[in-house]
């Protein structure tokens, strides 16, 4: 185990509703990256988090934010679900700045918009 | 646009076999190309590869990086039933690009 943790592990959502996903990062982690991946394909970086401060972001609209808090931890915040945000929701952490570096994942959150 | 593309997207082997994964890659600002491990849900790492033709090793994996040629492999050999997994290559430039992976089945 990597010492991430993700909640909650599943979670059904109506369209049109809103979600918070929260990530707990490993210790003495101060970078936090989200990624959303759709069944049969890769993740894709949603955006990343170093210090509270957003770092760098992929394509995904404004509905999705986030936050990262002062130990570190993250949210990730969807309004407006639609069905296509369906998928499994990764956080993970590292010590690098940037996105590379020695990543560690959590479990993941898998959403299921209907 | 930056892009990985990975191959075959999934095979099946049998115990004892070796397997060669590839992952080519096109990407702005090249800074290293990862590989992980997907079993279930969390993806685990692998490899960082930064400088090409230096083999990295662990246990019964290996993978190297071309970066002329943009691409790298993971080679496991003597497979296991425990190596099934979805094996991703991602590649970091500006942002940190997943493939769609390699599903790799080990039948024993």
């Amino acid at each position: 185990e990597t010492g991430v943790t993700q909640s909650p592990t599943h979670l059904i959502k109506t369209r049109g509703q809103q979600v918070t996903l929260r990530c707990s990062s490993q210790s003495g982690h101060n970078t936090v990256s989200w990624y959303q991946q759709a069944l049969g394909q890769g993740p894709q970086f949603i955006f990343q988090y170093y210090r509270e401060e957003e770092n760098g972001r992929g394509n995904f609209p404004p509905r999705f934010s986030g936050l990262q808090f002062p130990n570190y931890s993250s949210e990730l915040n969807v309004n407006a679900l639609e069905l296509d945000d369906s998928a499994l929701y990764l956080c993970a952490s590292s010590l690098a700045l940037g996105q590379g570096g020695e990543q560690y994942f959590g479990p993941g959150t898998r959403l299921t918009v209907t | 646009e930056d892009k990985v593309v990975q191959s075959p997207l999934s095979l099946v082997v049998h115990e004892g076999d070796t397997v060669t994964l590839n992952c080519s890659y096109e990407v702005t600002n090249f800074r290293s190309l990862l590989w992980y491990k997907q079993e279930k849900k969390a993806p685990t790492f692998l490899f960082m590869l930064t400088s090409s033709g230096i083999e990295k090793k662990s246990g019964r994996l290996s993978s190297i990086l071309d970066k002329k040629e943009l691409f790298s492999i993971l080679n496991i050999t003597a497979t296991q039933t425990g190596d099934s997994a979805i094996y991703l290559c991602a590649v970091e430039g500006n942002k940190l690009v997943f493939g769609a992976g390699t599903i790799l089945r080990v039948k024993s």
